[in-house]
């Protein structure tokens, strides 16, 4: 059964500030794999999705990686702003459409 | 705009009472799916569906149930089975399995939060 663990829990890091948000997983047979944000009583925002058959994505001043040998994702996020605080959860996808996500990491950045 | 709209926000649920979450899509998505997150936590998924009148269940399915009557349409039901009914429950499609490729990004609604009363 996939496992996926995301640490830290929870950051807090000044603004301004390069940071990166780890996720790994225990079944390296995976279909995709995407991170996702979700502020307070919200939904999830779709932020990057990798394939498998890719090693990173970039959108703006985020880029994901995805190493699937080692069962390891990041993301990292660029020059942080107060409007990046929020939980960013991955989640690993099969080829029958299911997903099994982490628990997140909460993330605070300090004007 | 196209998007994926669950109702109620929120929801009160007396004992012995079943209730019904709304999900509504107009992604002409064919697969959808149906979680839900208690706090501090990830999501877990409960019932899944690829295609209309098809549906599976997933890793905590035990005290729902749910219909696909519908491609636009997924209701969760959450009967009296289901003791501990308290938590954020969030609606998701994606293209599905007609569409051979990995890249399908799941899409969520806005999430329903049920309580006891």
């Amino acid at each position: 059964k996939q496992e996926v663990t995301q640490i830290p829990a929870a950051l807090s890091v000044p603004e301004g500030e390069n940071l990166v948000l780890n996720c790994s997983f225990t079944d390296s047979a995976i279909y995709n794999l995407q991170w996702f944000r979700q502020d307070p009583g919200k939904g999830l925002t779709s932020l990057l999705l990798i394939q498998s058959s890719q090693r990173e994505q970039t959108s703006g001043r985020l880029n994901a990686s995805l190493d699937k040998s080692s069962g390891r994702s990041t993301l990292y996020i660029a020059a942080s702003q107060p409007g990046d605080s929020a939980t960013y959860l991955c989640a690993v996808g099969t080829n029958a459409g299911k997903s099994t996500f982490g628990d997140g990491t909460t993330l605070t950045v300090k004007p | 705009d196209g998007g994926i709209t669950q109702s109620p926000k929120y929801l009160f649920r007396k004992e012995g009472q079943n209730v019904t979450l709304s999900c509504e899509q107009n992604l002409n998505h064919d697969a959808m799916y149906w979680y839900r997150q208690d706090p501090g936590q990830g999501l877990r998924l409960i019932y899944y569906s690829q295609i209309v009148n098809d549906f599976q269940k997933g890793d905590i399915a035990e005290g729902y149930s749910v219909s696909r009557e519908k491609k636009e349409s997924f209701p969760l039901t959450v009967t009296s089975a289901q003791k501990n009914p308290t938590a954020f429950y969030l609606c998701a499609s994606s293209m599905g399995p007609t569409f051979r490729s990995s890249n399908q990004p799941q899409h969520f609604g806005d999430g329903t939060r049920l309580s006891i009363l």
